[in-house]
This record gives C-alpha cells, sequence and structure tokens, in this order.
C-alpha cells in the first residue's frame, strides 16, 4: 500500500457524460501527478500540480481538467466523454515538485469504461 | 518530439541468472529519469529516481546507471528471482520539467 489512495476504483458511464475522479496523496506529500493508461498505449503522463498550483502539462486533452485542493487532495475531472478516453487512471504522489525531483508513488488506479 | 525507448520489449531469463536492459532518452534538456517496477494487476512501484550524470543507485539487487551526455540508463538484476517478474518502465523528464515521457517497458519473465 503506497498510502496513495483513488476514488471511485470503478467507473463505467456512457459518451457525452462527464465524471470526476479523485485522489488523496500520502501524508506530506504535496505534489500529485495524473496518468493515463489506455490499453493501446503505454502510460501518458497528464498533469502535475504542486500545492496547489498547476506545475506541469503533459498530453491533456481540452476536455480534462484538474485541480488541487487546499488540503492537497486533487481531482481530476473528464467532460464530453468518448469511447477512447477508456482507460486506467493513476494518480501519483511527492514530497516535492516545485523545483526538485524524487520518488513519486503511485495509487491503485481508477479504471474508466466508456459505453 | 521527445522519445523513449526501451530495449528489449521482452525478456525471458532463468532464475539465478543476472540480466540487464536499456532505457535510450534525449540527450539534451535532461532533468530526470525515473525508474519504476510494474507488476501485473498492481501500479508502478519507483525503484530510483536519477539526476546526476554518472549517477548508480543500488536497491538490493538491482541496480541503476545514468549516462546523460549520450542519454540512457541501465537496469541490472543480479541473480534473477522469480518475484523480479515484472515490466520495468523507464521514464524521462525534460529540463522545464514540463514532459514526463514514459518508454515502453521490458518485460521480465524468470523462468524457475
Amino acid at each position: 500500500d503506497s498510502g496513495v489512495t483513488q476514488t471511485p476504483k470503478h467507473l463505467i458511464t456512457a459518451t457525452g457524460q462527464r465524471v470526476t475522479l479523485r485522489c488523496s496523496p500520502r501524508s506530506g506529500d504535496l505534489s500529485v501527478y495524473w496518468y493515463q493508461q489506455s490499453l493501446d498505449q503505454g502510460l501518458q503522463f497528464l498533469i502535475q500540480y504542486y500545492n496547489g498550483e498547476e506545475r506541469a502539462k503533459g498530453n491533456i486533452l481540452e476536455r480534462f481538467s484538474a485541480q488541487q485542493f487546499p488540503d492537497l487532495h486533487s481531482e481530476l475531472n473528464l467532460s464530453s466523454l468518448e469511447l477512447g478516453d477508456s482507460a486506467l487512471y493513476f494518480c501519483a504522489s511527492s514530497v516535492l515538485g516545485g523545483g526538485a525531483v524524487n520518488e513519486q508513488f503511485f495509487g491503485p488506479g481508477t479504471r474508466l469504461t466508456v459505453l | 518530439i521527445l522519445n523513449v525507448e526501451q530495449s528489449p520489449q521482452s525478456l525471458h531469463v532463468q532464475e539465478g541468472d543476472s540480466t540487464n536492459f536499456t532505457c535510450s532518452f534525449p540527450s539534451s534538456n535532461f532533468y530526470a529519469l525515473h525508474w519504476y517496477r510494474w507488476e501485473t494487476a498492481k501500479s508502478p512501484e519507483a525503484l530510483f529516481v536519477m539526476t546526476l550524470n554518472g549517477d548508480e543507485k543500488k536497491k538490493g539487487r538491482i541496480s541503476a546507471t545514468l549516462n546523460t551526455k549520450e542519454g540512457y540508463s541501465y537496469l541490472y538484476i543480479k541473480g534473477s528471482q522469480p518475484e523480479d517478474s515484472a515490466t520495468y518502465l523507464c521514464a524521462f523528464r525534460s529540463s522545464s520539467a514540463s514532459k514526463i515521457i514514459f518508454g515502453s517497458g521490458t518485460r521480465l519473465s524468470i523462468r524457475p
């Protein structure tokens, strides 16, 4: 158990809908990262937040957005869902992330299925 | 386009043998290289974070080296055990720290 929690574990929804994935980082970690793993692709970096501020952005679609709240938990919002958005979404956290880098601890993931 | 390549794609090793595999990444704008171990049906587990050229890190039977000038990192496993069976992923982080690019992984299977 990494100490990172993600909810829900599984989510099944229809095309065009909007969902919110939630992540609670390890106690004391300031950075949260979101990743997507689709069936036909490897792990893709979406976005990083550090202490409430967006720190780095990867290949995140405009239909997706994220935020990190004052208690450091983070939410990833996916809207106008398409079949291709079906994937495993991981959250990871690390202590640092402002100007330094250290190891990331991954949560168990949320499996999103879009029908 | 930033590209991170891992080789080989898969590897079958006899228990007790040592093995190694490669992660190739852009040699410019280097910030950090991460190695992860990913078992089936689990989450990636951090092995190493490497930041300096010439870095060598070790954790038990697993070690890694880093050459940022030529853009590669090696992961070594000494005396492979069945529990080492997993996919080993590397991830390159650019100097602006704005991009994290994963390789496609090396799938390691240990034969008892």
